[in-house]
């Protein structure tokens, strides 16, 4: 199966700052990337796919990029709404997740 | 819009079949796949699996020989079992839609395996 080393475990940033989110995949993905948002106590929310498309309705901030085996998500301005745990997941093989990153407000 | 919701029983005891439901609602489910992801505590995710717009599946090698994923298009649902769970199974159980990624999930359910 394909790893997925996601880092930073967690993250403590500033309002208006902005974030860096990465993953590290085993093998070429080949941009079969996927980013999601989970709230505590709600289900996952998609923010970017194949590597580095908006899904509907994220807000502009949110971008990814990438490719081969190294991706990253961004967030500028970085809002309190943002406050929340990330997860990468490919789907180039049977699909795999990141351990996810916690981010919270400094 | 699309949504999906999970239902079956919180409490399973170890050796016996976890079985849960997710009804969707505003799209045919003999378009696109849809699956089955479990979240432990301690945050972990895994995709269990599939079942495509034709009712073919694909699974999670791990889960291989205790998995099955079913439909009903008639009632637009899709099922999963579990068989012989551990407490290690215990999780929160979500059903999703893929088309590329996961773009629409449930609300989720909590599956506790215990004696």
């Amino acid at each position: 199966d394909i790893r997925m080393t996601q880092s930073p475990a967690s993250l403590s940033a500033s309002l208006g700052e902005t974030v860096n989110i990465e993953c590290l995949a085993s093998e070429d993905i080949y941009s079969d990337l996927a980013w999601y948002q989970q709230k505590p106590g709600k289900s996952p929310q998609l923010l970017i796919y194949n590597a580095n498309s908006l899904q509907n309705g994220v807000p502009s901030r949110f971008s990814g990029s990438g490719s081969g085996t190294q991706y990253s998500l961004k967030i500028n301005s970085l809002q309190s709404e943002d406050v929340a745990t990330y997860f990468c997941q490919q789907y180039n093989n049977y699909p795999t997740f990141g351990a996810g990153t916690k981010l919270e407000l400094k | 819009e699309v949504q999906l919701q999970e239902s079956g029983p919180g409490l399973v005891k170890p050796s016996q079949s976890l079985s849960l439901t997710c009804s969707v609602t505003g799209y045919s489910i003999t378009s696109n796949y849809w699956g089955w992801i479990r979240k432990f505590p301690g945050n972990k995710m895994e995709w269990m699996g599939y079942i495509s717009y034709s009712g073919s599946t694909s699974y999670n090698p791990s889960l291989k020989s205790r998995i099955s994923i079913t439909r009903d298009t008639s009632k637009n649902q899709f099922f999963l079992q579990l068989n012989s769970v551990t407490t290690e199974d215990t999780a929160t159980y979500y059903c999703a839609r893929r088309r590329v990624a996961l773009d629409y999930w449930g609300q989720g359910v909590m599956v506790t395996v215990s004696s």
